[in-house]
């Protein structure tokens, strides 16, 4: 049952400190999502690659972002300093675009909490 | 911003009810997603309809797309405890990212 992972799946830090967010995509899927989720934005997108590469990152404040996929089994999200705001649920999905049409795969999420 | 706006935020209903959720959008799609997420967990994709078709079924699902009132709407038939969770329609505008909305809470009570 091929599924997306993520670790860790909660994280308790504190204002300041880096935080490193990793997540595993379903094998063969060449698109990966990283969504945060809050209950006051709701679900909203930081970015996504496709074969590996940077597409869009718009949605991530870069000051303090960054994603990357050092190979296709592993994407991160990092967060250097971490903020208070930050605290959210990140999901990160996968998925393949077939015929156009793109079904995404979500991982359990990351429950950051930044103190 | 969100492109779909679920109506309602929350809907309560008794357990073999119907429950109809509602997804307005604002710009031209290629498709539009339906989404499941439980409590404390990813989204589950339920189902999706294209921008040239009207209505689709899978199992209790039954969704619709209007394009000319850009509106989509899911009805889960016979509803059934397991299916309290929150709702969320996405559109997909291109081959690539996905707009979600800010969802429905649904609650089933026995």
């Amino acid at each position: 049952d091929a599924r997306v992972t993520q670790t860790p799946r909660d994280k308790v830090t504190e204002m300041g400190q880096e935080v490193t967010m990793r997540c595993q995509p379903i094998l063969g899927h060449n698109t990966v999502f990283w969504y945060r989720q809050t209950m006051m934005q709701g679900l909203e997108l930081l970015a996504y690659f496709r074969n590996r590469a940077p597409l869009d990152d718009s949605g991530m404040p870069k000051d303090r972002f960054s994603a990357e996929m050092p190979d296709a089994t592993l994407a991160t999200l990092k967060i250097q300093p971490s903020e208070p705001r930050d605290s959210a649920v990140y999901f990160c999905a996968s998925g393949t675009v077939a015929g156009g049409y793109n079904e995404q795969f979500f991982g359990p999420g990351t429950r950051l909490t930044v103190l | 911003s969100q492109q779909g706006e679920e109506d309602p935020q929350a809907l309560s209903i008794q357990e073999g009810e119907n429950a109809t959720m509602n997804c307005s959008y604002k710009t031209s799609i290629n498709n539009l997603q339906w989404y499941r997420q439980n409590s404390g967990r990813g989204l589950v994709h339920l189902i999706l309809i294209r921008s040239n078709e009207r209505e689709k079924h899978s199992g209790r699902l039954r969704v619709t797309l209007d394009t000319s009132k850009k509106s989509s709407s899911l009805l889960i038939t016979a509803s059934r405890a397991a299916d309290t969770a929150s709702y969320f329609c996405a559109t997909q505008q291109g081959a690539q990212k996905l707009v979600f909305g800010q969802g429905t809470r649904l609650t089933i009570n026995p």
